[in-house]
């Protein structure tokens, strides 16, 4: 089974500033997706910022983007210009190409704080 | 975007007694969701895979006779926590995915009082 590991409980950014949340994964798959997403206070589910595996190069969404290493299984999430309205808790996820439906394994989460 | 609706927002129920959360696709046909539990400041758990027209698969460690999911459309998913007590207080999430992405409800806060 795969695993997603966010070893950062909190980041806490200045405003402006940029911030990085690491994400490991385990797998032995070659090709599957990884996700960020965000949790503001709402709780409601936001998608950051997808990958697919096969694709070398990284994700971007405005001031969001990743750092994929395949072979690092490593897969990070940078913020930059961060801004009040970005904090939140983030969940990186994992999701199998085997899974037609769509089941995604999630990281601990990593919660953001930004300060003016 | 695709919307997933979940509904209630919150509620608050008696001990013993069976609450119903329903989860809504609004603009595509979902046949599978996902529900999921949340505790504070914590992941997303998943509960268990509910597949239209047939049994829900549940997690290990789930009880099914608890949690009981029907997935009767192709839009609409519930999930019922039947006999409720405190501990089954938690913050419940559903999802549904259409083709590489998952939508989310907004999630039910349950307590039980």
């Amino acid at each position: 089974a795969q695993t997603v590991t966010q070893s950062q409980p909190e980041m806490s950014v200045q405003e402006a500033e940029t911030v990085t949340l690491s994400c490991t994964y385990d797998t032995s798959e070659s090709d599957y997706y990884l996700f960020w997403y965000k949790q503001p206070p709402s709780r409601q589910m936001i998608l950051v910022i997808r990958q697919e595996a096969y694709k070398q190069q990284n994700a971007t969404e405005n001031r969001f983007s990743v750092n994929f290493q395949k072979a690092a299984k490593s897969f990070s999430l940078k913020i930059s210009d961060s801004q009040l309205g970005d904090a939140a808790m983030y969940f990186c996820a994992y999701r199998s190409p085997d899974d037609s439906w769509g089941k995604l394994q999630f990281g601990a989460g990593t919660q953001v704080v930004v300060t003016p | 975007g695709a919307v997933v609706s979940q509904h209630p927002s919150r509620v608050i129920c008696k001990s013993g007694t069976s609450v119903k959360i329903e989860c809504r696709s609004l603009d595509f046909q979902a046949t599978t969701m996902f529900w999921y539990r949340q505790f504070p400041k914590q992941s997303l758990m998943l509960m268990a895979t509910s597949n239209e027209g047939s049994k829900a698969t549940y997690e290990q460690g789930v009880e099914k006779d608890k949690f009981l999911i029907n997935h009767a459309s192709l839009t609409l998913s519930t999930l019922t926590v039947t006999s409720a007590h405190p501990e089954d207080s938690s913050f419940y999430i559903c999802s549904a995915t259409r083709t590489y992405e998952a939508f989310f409800g907004q999630g039910t806060r349950l307590t039980v009082v």
